[in-house]
């Protein structure tokens, strides 16, 4: 059974970088999705972006564009989330979660998350 | 982009109890809808798929149903580990969107 690992919590400085990794154990995802997702602080869940590893190219939310760089290693099984120019509102827990894909009419692609990391809480704090 | 809108935002119910969380899309979504819950402290745990398609372990009394732009989630008879958040997340086009949640809590 498949699990998503997840590097550990970060403190940052507002204006600084976190790179947050998501490693598959136990299988693979070179035919799945990864999804990034958030948490703020007693709110709810928030699509940042995903990446389908055997395209190569990341789709992200208009609000994180230019912010995040979403990014995955499939020798390593490895998804990595990278958002900057960090400020108190990041503040929050970070998922990596795993898409399963449903592929329509041979070139349209959608995918659900099926199995989710436990989170990395980053905390950006002066 | 696709804006989700559960209601309630809150629900107090009794174990035992059916209840019924809907979901709206502001645009037609087909059947691109996935379900999750959350206990606090936890990652997300997907509950159904495809709008109503159960997912594998999950117990039968979740159901799912709707197409377009109107989804409801059922809870048929409540157990104690159900008291949770609910979200629903359409998956039809970027960038994806959950609804805002249905805290469930103890009547």
């Amino acid at each position: 059974q498949v699990q998503l690992v997840q590097s550990g919590a970060e403190v940052k400085k507002p204006g600084s970088s976190v790179k947050v990794s998501c490693k598959a154990s136990g299988g693979t995802f070179s035919s799945y999705a990864i999804s990034w997702v958030r948490q703020a602080p007693g709110q709810g869940l928030e699509w940042m972006g995903g990446i389908i590893p055997i395209f190569g190219t990341a789709n992200y939310a208009q609000k994180f564009q230019g912010r995040v760089t979403i990014t995955a290693d499939e020798s390593t099984s490895t998804a990595y989330m990278e958002l900057s120019s960090l400020r108190s509102e990041d503040t929050a827990v970070y998922y990596c979660a795993r898409g399963v894909i449903v592929v329509v009419g041979g070139n349209l692609y959608y995918y659900y998350m099926d199995v989710w990391g436990k989170g990395t809480t980053v905390t950006v704090s002066s | 982009a696709i804006r989700m809108t559960q209601s309630p935002s809150s629900l107090s119910a009794s174990t035992g109890d059916r209840v019924t969380i809907t979901c709206r899309a502001s645009q037609g979504i087909s059947s691109y809808l996935a379900w999750y819950q959350q206990k606090p402290g936890k990652a997300p745990k997907l509950l159904i798929y495809a709008a109503s398609t159960l997912q594998s372990g999950v117990p039968s009394r979740f159901s799912g149903s709707g197409s377009g732009t109107d989804f409801t989630l059922t809870i048929s008879c409540l157990q104690s580990e159900d008291f949770a958040t609910y979200y629903c997340q359409q998956y039809y086009s970027y960038p994806y969107s959950f609804g805002q949640g249905t805290k469930l809590e103890i009547k």
